[in-house]
């Protein structure tokens, strides 16, 4: 099965900054079947961006995803209260699905 | 707007069978646009995938890593389906979600979850 890596596992911001976060698989994701997930504390996993790229509905276009093969990134361009939160990659290329261990986007 | 509740026993023992139930409203499970599925979250831990069930009930798919201990059904009629999770050990204590995906592998709506503690 993929394994998913994400980095770095905290990361500690300030409102209006900006968020980096890495996804690294273990073998290439096959047609950048990757998905991204918001999670805050007590709450579901939200699904934020999917194929990699593209926005799930409702979404800001603060948010934005890239990335091919190996390596992903979601990025949130300017830090809301509400986007500080456990952020999550998975990948649906090969099965089992499989999940990343998870950044935890912190208020610094 | 689609929900999902899950339902069940939040106490489990040692070797016995786990049985959640899915509700779902907002869609029909027996529509065939979307796969029903199982994912669980060890406490403070990341996400695992346990399976889905599709085509009405007439085809699912399991984790490996669970395949010989999981059963994913559903009842149409009630726009429900389940996951049955045998031999269950405290490894199993999590907390289960249901979800709709989108085939394949885009989970787009989740139910809230509903911990599972497996003790004596």
């Amino acid at each position: 099965e993929i394994v998913l890596t994400q980095s770095p596992g905290t990361l500690s911001l300030s409102p209006g900054e900006r968020a980096t976060l890495s996804c690294r698989a273990s073998q290439s994701v096959g047609s950048s079947s990757l998905v991204w997930y918001q999670q805050r504390p007590g709450q579901a996993p939200r699904l934020v961006m999917y194929a990699a790229s593209s926005r799930a509905t409702g979404i800001p276009d603060r948010f934005s995803g890239s990335g091919s093969g190996t390596d992903f990134t979601l990025t949130i361009s300017r830090l809301e209260p509400e986007d500080f939160a456990v952020y999550y990659c998975q990948q649906y290329g090969s099965s089992p699905w499989t999940f990343g261990q998870g950044t935890k986007v912190e208020i610094k | 707007q689609v929900q999902l509740q899950e339902s069940g026993p939040g106490l489990v023992k040692p070797s016995q069978t786990l049985s959640l139930t899915c509700s779902v409203s907002g869609a029909s499970i027996s529509g065939g646009d979307y796969y029903w599925s199982w994912i669980r979250q060890h406490p403070g831990k990341g996400l695992e995938w346990i399976g889905y069930i599709y085509n009405s009930g007439r085809s699912s798919y399991y984790n490996p890593s669970l395949k010989s201990r999981v059963t994913i059904s559903e009842d149409t009629s009630k726009n429900q389906f389940s996951l049955d999770l045998n031999s269950v050990t405290a490894a199993d204590t999590a907390v289960y979600y249901c979800a709709r995906e989108r085939p394949a592998g885009i989970l787009v709506d989740w139910g809230q979850g509903t911990l599972v503690t497996v003790s004596s």
